[in-house]
């Protein structure tokens, strides 16, 4: 039911750009993504509602194909403010968390 | 003013304890939600309150209760506490299951 991210973890340097992927093995109403820094809790980033709908949030994207029951996302110049863990949060008749991915960007 | 505010920040107790976790909201939101967070960083959901309804129950032991005085708050009650209940716990609340979800900072839950 837990969605599977990959990967697992992530070392990119600054500017670098990284996908982050997140299937499911049930369908899809929506997507959400969040980040979250160590020791804080999960921050929202954005969702996404619609199946092959894109959004962006700075230099970060997303895209829904609910066909594959998948999502993406795109980071893209990284900075190290976005070092964290992501997760994806997927809602069918209920709301679940992905296995996250740790993202870690070094100078 | 915090959006969401769950109390204490850190536990430690004994094993066999009772405790509580308190949560509050000042969003409005409609649906609450009690995530626990082991030490590998998974994210599992426990519970869920919509209008004091429970509308998610997972597979959690009975020792967990939720207890929902009014749509601002949801505590989270733990019975006899084994070493495995060590975790983060965070408290959510968001207008609905698919809109934004605003978390609190965390309980640091640690069994002894």
């Amino acid at each position: 039911q837990q969605p599977v991210q990959s990967p697992q973890a992530v070392i990119l340097r600054e500017g670098e750009d990284a996908v982050i992927n997140c299937s499911s093995s049930k369908a899809l109403y929506s997507v959400h993504w969040y980040r979250q820094k160590h020791g804080e809790a999960p921050v929202f980033l954005m969702i996404l509602l619609k199946g092959g709908e894109q959004k962006g949030h700075e230099k970060i994207s997303a895209s829904f194909n609910e066909k594959k029951q998948q999502s993406s996302l795109y980071l893209t110049a990284s900075q190290l403010s976005y070092s964290g863990t992501y997760f994806c949060g997927i809602t069918g008749n209920q709301f679940y968390f992905g296995t996250g991915t740790s993202l870690t960007v070094i100078p | 003013d915090t959006a969401v505010s769950q109390t204490p920040k850190y536990l430690v107790t004994q094993m066999g304890n009772d405790k509580s976790i308190k949560c509050e909201q000042n969003l409005g939101h409609d649906t609450m939600y009690w995530y626990k967070q082991d030490s590998k960083k998974f994210l599992k959901i426990m519970f869920s309150y919509n209008n004091k309804e429970l509308i998610i129950n997972e597979t959690v032991p009975n020792r967990f209760s939720p207890k929902s005085p009014d749509k601002a708050h949801l505590n989270l009650h733990i019975n006899s506490l084994e070493l495995g209940d060590s975790a983060v716990y965070f408290c959510a609340s968001s207008q609905a299951q698919v809109y934004e979800a605003f978390f609190g900072q965390g309980t640091r839950l640690t069994v002894v």
